[in-house]
């Protein structure tokens, strides 16, 4: 089972958006929508940002969004302010033996 | 508000065995409603899910193809924590280990403060 597909850095200036793909198969992201996105600052544990595809848990500012398209789901994140500037990783539940398969990883920079 | 402890060594000799424990506050580890999960993170492998535990009626367990003939996860009722143990371990699970709750559509929240793990003699 591989990993899903994320690009290895996006970067914006504050208050541009920027928009993160996750691309998977027919066995992970295709088939569900347990899609779920995490940020983790460094030296720190991921947070969770976005599940179900596009639900934001209580905390989390509206300027993160996510979609989901075929096999690619996306994270966007609109007005990009510096505290934005972590690691962001997808996550989808999977039928393979493996259950849950994670991204790898997309570095988001603030210019 | 639902928190994860993680406590354990932080280095252990290769073939020996890796053993963590997940202390829950906020929730009960045998809830009907949510699964307790490990998983580890590393450069070499990002992240990667190792096995969780629940219940629903009875305990259940599933884990990982990559570590399935040597991954042990364990619920403790009587501390309200959960457990995991990793036989015969090499260089190569050398990792931060991080124990997480699923309790909506699949989704890993809380997590713990995560515990680097080293393999090394």
């Amino acid at each position: 089972q591989s990993a899903l597909t994320q690009p290895p850095s996006v970067s914006g200036s504050p208050g541009q958006s920027v928009t993160i793909s996750c691309t998977g198969t027919s066995s992970d992201v295709g088939s569900y929508n347990r899609v779920s996105w995490y940020q983790q600052p460094p030296g720190t544990a991921p947070k969770l940002m976005i599940y179900e595809v596009s639900n934001r848990p209580s905390g989390v500012p509206d300027r993160f969004s996510g979609s989901k398209s075929g096999n690619t789901a996306s994270l966007t994140i609109s007005g990009l302010q510096a505290e934005d500037e972590a690691d962001y990783f997808c996550s989808s539940y999977t039928s393979s033996s493996i259950r849950y398969v994670f991204g790898t990883g997309t570095k988001v920079t603030v210019l | 508000q639902v928190q994860l402890q993680q406590s354990g060594p932080g280095l252990v000799k290769p073939s020996q065995t890796l053993s963590l424990t997940c202390a829950i506050s906020g929730d009960s580890v045998s809830t009907n409603s949510a699964a307790w999960n490990w998983i580890r993170q590393s450069p070499s492998r990002g992240l990667e899910w190792l096995g969780g535990t629940y219940y629903r009626s009875r305990w259940y367990n599933h884990y990982a193809v990559s570590v399935k003939s040597r991954v042990t996860i364990n619920p403790d009722t009587s501390k309200n924590q959960f457990s995991l143990q990793l036989n015969s371990v090499t260089p190569e699970d050398t990792a931060v280990y991080y124990c997480a709750r699923v309790a909506v559509a699949g989704s890993f929240d809380p997590w713990g403060q995560g515990t680097l793990v080293t393999v090394s003699s």
